[in-house]
């Protein structure tokens, strides 16, 4: 149990164009999802934050017109990467959490985005 | 806010020998640390977790942690290493005050040569 999906797993693109990543929980009911961006050889940075029903919570620094989250289910959550650049290339991957469960965060496969 | 680091960027051990991987961290109040392993354009899996109880934790495939509170560290463990045990580990923070801040190290590669 506690599956997490992202598609697609991988997407080129041309500068200027939106790119939506969907998430889902296949197994369980994730009341927040998280997505955090991955350059290559770091760490993971948390993004933002969301709870189902809610708007998003952004991290500092973190263009919230620019990458537009959803979470409208408790099975599936979307960011839209708007007017990409090339340096909005990175590994984008998800998390979800169950409701009151807040110890065990599943990660999703990950999406490599690449913008030309 | 917490932190952890991860001292070493890279580790190389021989199949068959024991492996560390080292964490230390930086927290208000008890500390839940949570290890992870990520293999080549796949998302993190979760090794194991310590939020209270006995200090030495036992996780998937055969690692194990232990919770040092003098030390605040929190290293990842096995004993005999294997050549698929080869990928990038991730130690993390979760704020006991904040149930959806987890901070990520800066991770470190592991390499088990046959």
């Amino acid at each position: 149990g506690a599956v997490v999906s992202q598609h697609p797993s991988w997407v080129i693109c041309k500068s200027g164009t939106s790119v939506k990543i969907e998430c889902r929980s296949l197994d369980f009911q994730a009341t927040t999802m998280f997505w955090y961006r991955q350059f290559p050889k770091q760490s993971l940075m948390l993004m933002a934050t969301s709870n189902e029903g809610s708007k998003a919570t952004y991290e500092q620094g973190v263009e919230k017109d620019k990458f537009l989250i959803n979470h409208a289910s408790l099975t599936l959550s979307t960011l839209t990467v708007t007017s990409a650049h090339p340096e909005d290339s990175s590994f984008y991957i998800c998390s979800a959490r169950r409701q009151n469960n807040y110890n065990e965060q599943f990660f999703g496969p990950g999406t490599r985005l690449t913008v030309l | 806010a917490q932190s952890v680091a991860q001292p070493e960027d890279q580790v190389n051990v021989a199949e068959g020998n024991p492996l560390t991987v080292k964490c230390t961290y930086s927290v208000s109040g008890n500390p839940y640390l949570f290890w992870y392993v990520q293999y080549p354009n796949r998302g993190l899996q979760f090794l194991l977790k310590y939020i209270t109880g006995d200090n030495l934790v036992k996780g998937s495939y055969g690692f194990e942690a232990e919770f040092n509170k003098s030390q605040t560290s929190f290293h990842l463990k096995k004993p005999s290493a294997l050549v698929s045990d080869s990928a990038l580990y991730f130690c993390a923070v979760r704020d006991p005050y904040n149930n959806n801040d987890m901070r990520f190290g800066a991770g470190t590669r592991l390499t088990v040569k046959p």
